[in-house]
């Protein structure tokens, strides 16, 4: 069975531009989570969806970030524009039910020069 | 507001050695806790899982255990290899989010 992946693994961005993460959950896993570490603190988290709904978005920082969940299988999260303090390491996981277990991908590494 | 801390966050310890890592949180209304791992530049690997109503469990030489009226956890190490260095993390289910602590960065010396 794939676990959840992530792509790009790594992205080096401008401070102004936009990027767009990409996450894909275990298969048939309805809730999918996304967190950041940012230099220095610890795991945060970002938001949860429950198939294509937002169930928590309490940890979005601001309204650059954008995340969707289309049909209910992979999502994306969109910075725009990209600061500076938005790099970090994005993690995206997933679980078949909220108390259960969270699968973390492997991350993607932003980079916001 | 759930809050969790790990102590120490840094350990050195021989090969060989038994050794105790701890977790605590502030809000005991939890569903469960998780034991990571994540070595330098790679992911996060997942070591245990204790759901909120059990007190312990183990796998290979990893036990964890799970006090939740007195908000603790430990993960306890036995014989460790230079291959368990890393930086170990607990994680809290609350409210279906994880809360994480800063971590604990073992190194073990051969």
């Amino acid at each position: 069975e794939a676990g959840v992946t992530q792509f790009p693994s790594h992205s080096v961005i401008e401070k102004g531009q936009t990027v767009t993460l990409r996450c894909d959950p275990i298969s048939g896993h309805d809730n999918l989570y996304w967190y950041r570490r940012v230099m220095g603190k610890e795991i945060k988290f970002l938001l949860h969806f429950v198939k294509e709904s937002k169930q928590d978005e309490s940890g979005m920082p601001n309204n650059r970030f954008l995340a969707e969940r289309t049909g209910g299988t992979y999502s994306t999260l969109k910075v725009q524009p990209a600061e500076l303090e938005d790099s970090g390491v994005y993690f995206c996981a997933s679980s078949q039910d909220l108390s259960y277990e969270q699968y973390f991908g492997p991350g993607t590494r932003l980079t916001v020069t | 507001k759930q809050e969790v801390t790990q102590i120490p966050a840094a350990l050195s310890v021989p090969e060989g050695e038994n050794l105790v890592l701890n977790c605590s949180f502030t809000d005991s209304a939890i569903y469960n806790l998780q034991w990571f791992r994540q070595d330098p530049g790679k992911g996060l690997t997942s070591l245990l899982l204790i759901q909120s109503s059990q007190r312990e469990q183990t796998s290979g030489r990893l036990n964890a255990s799970l006090d939740k009226s007195s908000g603790r956890s430990t993960l306890y190490i036995a014989a460790s290899q230079p291959g368990d260095s890393a930086t170990y993390l607990c994680a809290v289910n609350s409210n279906y989010q994880l809360i994480w602590g800063a971590g604990t960065k073992l190194i073990i010396k051969p």
